[in-house]
């Protein structure tokens, strides 16, 4: 069975600040894998969806890698403001499969 | 700007009642999902559908059933809501074609059974 997991489950950076998410999942046999950001009590929006066959998206401040073979991908977010902080999730999709597979999330605070 | 909507964002009711959750979608997507999001378990599957009147099992199905009779709606039910049904639910919708099939999600529906 597909494993995600995201380190650290919780980060602090002053505003400003360039960051790395990390996202890391055990079976490479993926179909494609999409990042999500969560505010409090609200549903998931999705930020960037990386196919198998990419190795990046971007979309303005946020930029995501992925690296099948070591089964990892890392969500980089430039520049951070207050307005970042959320919860983010990476999600991985199964070769022949239809649903996703979530990771536990990374709790990011951006201070003023 | 296409949209996952679900009917209500809070809800309570009591144990043993039968509970429905709706979602519909405008995108004209062929997937459809629920979810349940609990702390420290993160998101988990109850059920999902590729196509009207079809469904497939997820990781938690037990206590839920669901219905698809229109490609745009479909709906998760709690025969007899129990205390540890209370929870978020997230409904989300996919396309299949490649390239195009991340997933969109709802607000979310924060249950809580009494």
């Amino acid at each position: 069975k597909q494993e995600v997991t995201q380190i650290p489950a919780a980060l602090s950076v002053p505003e400003g600040e360039n960051l790395v998410l990390n996202c890391s999942f055990t079976d490479s046999a993926i179909y494609n894998l999409q990042w999500f950001r969560q505010d409090p009590g609200k549903g998931l929006t999705s930020l960037l969806l990386i196919q198998s066959s990419q190795r990046e998206q971007t979309s303005g401040r946020l930029n995501a890698s992925l690296d099948k073979s070591s089964g990892r991908s890392t969500l980089y977010i430039a520049a951070s403001q207050p307005g970042d902080s959320a919860t983010y999730l990476c999600a991985v999709k199964r070769s022949g499969a239809n649903n996703l597979f979530f990771g536990t999330g990374t709790r990011l605070t951006v201070i003023p | 700007d296409v949209k996952v909507t679900q009917s209500s964002r809070y809800l309570v009711k009591r144990t043993g009642e039968k509970v429905f959750l709706e979602c519909v979608q405008d995108m004209d997507h062929e997937n459809m999902f629920w979810y349940r999001q609990d702390p420290g378990l993160g998101l988990r599957l109850i059920y999902f559908s590729y196509d009207v009147k079809m469904k497939e099992k997820g990781d938690i199905p037990e206590g839920y059933s669901v219905s698809r009779e229109k490609k745009e709606r479909f709906s998760l039910i709690l025969e007899s809501a129990s205390t540890n049904q209370t929870s978020m639910y997230l409904c989300a919708s996919s396309l299949i074609r490649l390239g195009q099939d991340g997933y969109t999600f709802g607000s979310g529906t924060r249950l809580t059974v009494v």
